[in-house]
C-alpha cells in the first residue's frame, strides 16, 4: 500500500524558534501533498496544498510567512513553523496523493508540536 | 463548495450493539466520500470510500456505508461494536479532482461501553 511517513512524531520547542516537520511518501510519488492542523477534540483544518516544484496554495486565514511549505521533490514536503508561539501548539498532519492513480489521499502519523 | 456535516459529536454504544454514525454532504458535483478513523495522537486511517461505483461500500473492520443521493447521506454502520472501535471518526468529501483535496466533517467520537 501507499505509506506516508511524518517526522518527528512529537516536538517541543521554545517560543521564538522555528521547527521543521517532514512528510515523506515512502513507496510512491506524491504529486500533491496537504498539510492539516488539528486542535484538541476538533476536526482537521486544511492549511495548504502543495504541488511538487511549485508554490503552495494556502487556505484563507493561514499565514504563509509563518507556515512555510516546501515540496521540493515528489517524495518530500516540509512544513516549517517560523517564530513559533504557544498558540501554534497543535497536531499537524500531512497527506499525500498521486494524481490519476487513486481517489484518496494517504495520511502521515501526525506531529504533536508543543511550544513552551 | 463542498461540505460535510456529521450529526452527533459524541456517540456511545454498548459492546455488541449497532454502530450508526451520520454524515450528510453538500456538493455541486458528484462527490467522492470517505470515512476515516483516528486513534489518539495518530494520523488517519481510511475505513472506506465511495467513488461512484456501488452505493453500498464495505470497508475494513466490519464497517460499511451506503451512499444515498436522495438524502445526500453517507452514514457509517457496523452491526456489532467492539471495544477496539472506540475512536474518532471523520467523514470527508472531495470532488475527485486531480489533487484529491479533502474537506472534513467535525468528527464523531465513538465510545463503546462494556
Amino acid at each position: 500500500g501507499a505509506v506516508v511517513s511524518q517526522h518527528p512524531s512529537r516536538v517541543i520547542c521554545k517560543s521564538g524558534t522555528s521547527v521543521k516537520i517532514e512528510c515523506r511518501s515512502l513507496d510512491f510519488q506524491a504529486t500533491t501533498m496537504f498539510w492539516y492542523r488539528q486542535f484538541p477534540k476538533q476536526s482537521l483544518m486544511l492549511m495548504a496544498t502543495s504541488n511538487e516544484g511549485s508554490k503552495a496554495t494556502y487556505e484563507q486565514g493561514v499565514e504563509k510567512d509563518k507556515f512555510l511549505i516546501n515540496h521540493a521533490s515528489l517524495t518530500l514536503s516540509t512544513l516549517t513553523v517560523t517564530s513559533a508561539h504557544p498558540e501554534d501548539s497543535s497536531f499537524y498532519i500531512c497527506s499525500a496523493s498521486r494524481a490519476g492513480m487513486d481517489t484518496e489521499a494517504f495520511f502521515g502519523q501526525g506531529t504533536r508540536l508543543t511550544v513552551v | 463548495a463542498q461540505s460535510v456535516t456529521q450529526l452527533g459529536s459524541h456517540v456511545s454504544v454498548s459492546e455488541g450493539a449497532l454502530v450508526l454514525l451520520r454524515c450528510n454532504y453538500s456538493s455541486s458535483v458528484p462527490p467522492y466520500l470517505f470515512w476515516y478513523v483516528q486513534y489518539p495522537n495518530q494520523g488517519l486511517q481510511l475505513l472506506l470510500k465511495y467513488t461512484s461505483a456501488a452505493t453500498l461500500v464495505k470497508g475494513i473492520n466490519g464497517f460499511e456505508a451506503e451512499f444515498k443521493k436522495s438524502e445526500t447521506s453517507f452514514h457509517l454502520t457496523k452491526p456489532s461494536a467492539h471495544m477496539s472501535d472506540a475512536a474518532e471518526y471523520f467523514c470527508a468529501v472531495s470532488d475527485g479532482g486531480a489533487t484529491n483535496k479533502l474537506i472534513f466533517g467535525t468528527g464523531t467520537l465513538l465510545a463503546v461501553q462494556p
